[in-house]
């Protein structure tokens, strides 16, 4: 079956633009997770949703980051006014449910601003 | 913030021999996984170690857990060259819904 998809797999920016990353988590998985890693980094937790709602945005940057998930299936994480800090590879990841699911992770977006 | 800590950073062995890899954590937690990720793809989840579990094997892997030393092992036994990638151990916290990864093992089998 179809695992978490997620689009663009790579996006370059220019500083101060704003960028939309898309993930498509797996059919009747109800969590879905954002991380982001850097290289030679483990995934940083950024954004957890179950259902629509965001239950942990404990990780997110500051306040150019947000992400939705109207519908509960698609999300979108949005960056507002890239920085070149910003640079890395954004991962998306779906579950079952919370817990002890494990996550079922997309080959992430690599993201580069200049 | 990272929760788990792997050792080694880096671990080069030879195709046949057994590779163990360590993490320590510093919370309480529900359970731990390992996950694996080639270079330039998704993380791909391995095993699943629930708190009141001291030993789990999947084929040629076996993952200790030690809730009072807050450390787990993963062993690859009989490695092999399609085993290189970096290994990650995840803690589900107490009381929070995230997994919460450490900084990895890269793991290089020379054939």
């Amino acid at each position: 079956g179809a695992g978490v998809s997620q689009t663009p797999s790579n996006k370059v920016t220019e500083k101060g633009k704003y960028v939309e990353l898309r993930c498509d988590p797996i059919s009747g998985h109800t969590a879905l997770y954002w991380y982001r890693q850097s290289l030679g980094q483990g995934p940083e937790f950024l954004i957890y949703f179950q259902g629509t709602g965001a239950a942990d945005d404990s990780g997110l940057p500051n306040d150019r980051f947000f992400a939705v998930r109207p519908e509960g299936s698609v999300s979108t994480l949005k960056i507002q006014r890239t920085e070149r800090g910003d640079s890395a590879v954004y991962l998306c990841a779906s579950s079952l449910n919370t817990g002890l699911s494990p996550l079922h992770f997309g080959n992430g977006t690599r993201l580069t601003v200049t | 913030s990272q929760q788990g800590e792997e050792d080694p950073q880096a671990l080069s062995i030879q195709e046949g021999e057994n590779a163990t890899m360590n993490c320590s954590y510093k919370t309480s937690i529900n359970n731990l996984q390992w996950y694996r990720q080639n270079s330039g793809r998704g993380l791909v989840h391995l095993i699943l170690i629930r708190s009141n579990e001291r030993e789990k094997h999947s084929g040629r892997l076996r993952v200790t857990l030690d809730t009072s030393k807050k450390s787990s092992s993963l062993l690859i036994t009989a490695s092999r060259a399609a085993d290189t990638a970096s290994y990650f151990c995840a803690t589900d916290l107490q009381g929070a819904q995230k997994l919460v990864f450490g900084q990895g093992t890269r793991l290089t089998i020379n054939p």
